[in-house]
Parts: structure tokens; C-alpha cells; sequence
């Protein structure tokens, strides 16, 4: 069964540098994902994209986080100037179309500690 | 703007004995919803979904979940506990025209032999 794969699958970075979250969705998926998991609390939405170009983003999605299908297999979040907050667990999702009904499909995550 | 709730973040049971895992939704218009697990140091895993139509859903694993319109309710069962069920469990609704997900807070799941 075609999966979500998340690189790293752990990621340490001092505060204030730059870290990049690659995800390959899944194929034939056209809706793109990022979400995140506070230790301890619950699975945010950041932000949603389609067709290139970000279709909702969170209040948490400020101008430090960016996405980007830079090719036609990954999906990455870009993180400009990371903060000790940021640390957390960041799935990536894909569902085959938007809308409610979808499930979407998750990776395994990237677990995001900022020293 | 829709909620999930759920009701114990921590349930132990018995190998063997029912589960029930409690999700409460707030939502203005019909709502979608699924039930996700998330094994440990793994992503999240659909156990099942509920959209339109029949109202007792059937997942993965012999997990059910049965959507209650006056309850605003959907709650996730299995008759019978098994070691591998341990677990945490989210219960979502689905929002908007990109389908993004709102997530209660998780359930942990403890299966005692």
C-alpha cells in the first residue's frame, strides 16, 4: 500500500538556524498537509496546499514557515528562524482530493527538537 | 468553527473487555469525522471514517465507531481487547473546503493482560 514517507525522521537544530521537513506524498494525492504535535498536546493544522499554492493556513503557519512542492514528489516546510517553541513532532499528510470526505494519509513524522 | 472533544485521556482495560473511547463534536453543519491511532514512534493510522449514510461505521482491526446526531457523538468500540490495541487514539472532524483536520486531544489506550 503506497505510503507517506517524512525525512528526517529526527531533526536537532540550534535555535535561530534555518531546518527544512521533506515529505513524498503519496502519487496520485493532489492535497498536500503539515501538521504538528506539541509533546503533550493535541494535532494542529498549519497549513493545507493545492495546485502550488497554499490553500488555508493556521495562525500558527506565520511568516517563519514557508512549503513548497519544489519538484513533483516532495513536499517540504521550511522553518526560517526556528524558536525553542517550534520543537515538536511534524506529520505530513496527503489526501487524493480536498474536501471532507477524504481521509487524509499520514507519514511517520519528524520529531523536531530546537536546542 | 468545529471541536472535537474527547472525554478520558486514559483508559485501561482488561485483555479481552470492551473498549469505548469517547469523542463528542461540535459542528453547524453535518459534520465528517474519523478515528486515527497512533502506534508508538509511528504516524497516524485511519481506523475508520464516518461521512454520510450509515450511521454505525466499521474500521480496521474489528473497531466500530456509531455517529449520534442528537448525542453529537462517535464513539469508537471494540468488543474485545487485544495487547496489540495499546495505543493513542484521535478522534477528528474534517473542516472547510481543504478538509483540514481538527483533532481532540487523544486517548491513551492501556491493555492490561
Amino acid at each position: 500500500e503506497p505510503e507517506v514517507t517524512q525525512t528526517p525522521s529526527h531533526q536537532v537544530t540550534q535555535m535561530g538556524q534555518e531546518v527544512i521537513l521533506r515529505c513524498v506524498p503519496i502519487s496520485n494525492h493532489l492535497y498536500f498537509y503539515w501538521y504538528r504535535q506539541i509533546l503533550g498536546q493535541k494535532v494542529e493544522f498549519l497549513v493545507s496546499f493545492y495546485n502550488n499554492e497554499i490553500s488555508e493556513k493556521s495562525e500558527i503557519f506565520d511568516d517563519q514557515f514557508s512549503v513548497e512542492r519544489p519538484d513533483g514528489s516532495n513536499f517540504t516546510l521550511k522553518i526560517r528562524s526556528t524558536k525553542l517553541e517550534d520543537s515538536a513532532m511534524y506529520f505530513c499528510a496527503s489526501s487524493v482530493t480536498g474536501g471532507k470526505g477524504p481521509p487524509q494519509h499520514f507519514g511517520d513524522g519528524t520529531r523536531l527538537s530546537i536546542l | 468553527a468545529q471541536s472535537v472533544t474527547q472525554l478520558g485521556s486514559h483508559v485501561s482495560v482488561s485483555e479481552g473487555a470492551l473498549v469505548l473511547l469517547r469523542c463528542n463534536y461540535s459542528s453547524s453543519v453535518p459534520p465528517y469525522l474519523f478515528w486515527y491511532v497512533q502506534y508508538p514512534n509511528q504516524g497516524l493510522q485511519l481506523l475508520l471514517k464516518y461521512t454520510t449514510g450509515a450511521t454505525l461505521v466499521k474500521g480496521i482491526n474489528g473497531f466500530e465507531a456509531e455517529f449520534k446526531k442528537s448525542e453529537t457523538s462517535f464513539h469508537l468500540t471494540k468488543p474485545s481487547a487485544h495487547m496489540s490495541d495499546a495505543a493513542e487514539y484521535f478522534c477528528a472532524v474534517s473542516q472547510g473546503n481543504t478538509g483540514k483536520l481538527i483533532f481532540g486531544q487523544g486517548t491513551t489506550l492501556q491493555v492490561k493482560p
